[in-house]
């Protein structure tokens, strides 16, 4: 199985802050990485596929990079409606797997 | 416009079978490539794949919970149902349906139904 591990696990940040969030593979994955934002009592919402493609809808402050086994998403000025848990997933080979989510708190 | 939603028993016993059924619209799964999964969610923890049907019945599950998983759909009722054995309180959580295209990622997803598992 492919793991995939998020760091950090939770970030604290100010509204207009650039956050990175990190996601690595325990196995070369290419470019089948996608990133996805939850917030409380919500379901997720795809936000980026292909590693690096941003879904429709999804604002340009998003953005997302990475091949083989490490990977990025950067929010380039943090907003209010930001707040949320982001998680990463290989869609590489199955088992499907999720990373363990990083939670993006107030400052 | 794509949709998808979870129903089923909110509370189910120990040992007891859970069956969730994802209803859907706006997509047809006789469509090439087209698949339903379910993920699951535990309280405050993160999203966990369970199983993934597609459109030509080619069928995929968690290793870990393959043993107790059998999904199945119902193309003429644009229906994907989840059967999972031998429920435990672990498996307590939110178990989700989402679509997904191919090998893409899960593109809509349900609202999800918050199974508890309890005597």
């Amino acid at each position: 199985d492919i793991q995939m591990t998020q760091s950090p696990s939770s970030v604290s940040a100010s509204v207009g802050d650039r956050v990175t969030i990190t996601c690595r593979a325990s196995q070369g994955i290419s470019n089948w990485l996608a990133w996805y934002q939850q917030k409380p009592g919500r379901a997720p919402k795809l936000l980026i596929y292909f590693a690096s493609s941003l879904q429709t809808g999804v604002p340009s402050r998003f953005s997302a990079s990475g091949s083989g086994t490490d990977f990025t998403l950067t929010i380039s000025s943090l907003q209010p409606e930001d707040f949320a848990t982001y998680y990463c997933q290989q869609s590489k080979s199955f088992p499907l797997t999720f990373g363990g989510g990083t939670k993006v708190e107030i400052k | 416009q794509i949709s998808l939603k979870e129903s089923g028993p909110t509370l189910v016993k120990p040992t007891q079978t859970l069956t969730l059924t994802c209803t859907f619209s706006g997509f047809s799964l006789s469509a090439s490539g087209v698949g339903v999964g379910w993920i699951r969610q535990p309280p405050g923890k993160a999203l966990e794949w369970l199983a993934l049907i597609y459109w030509d019945d080619d069928r995929r599950y968690s290793p870990f919970l393959k043993s107790r998983l059998t999904i199945t759909k119902d193309t003429s009722r644009n229906q994907v149902i989840l059967t999972m054995t031998n429920m435990d309180p672990v498996d307590t959580g939110t178990y989700y349906c989402a679509h997904i295209l191919g090998a893409s990622p899960f593109d809509h997803w349900g609202q999800g139904i918050l199974v508890t598992v309890s005597s």
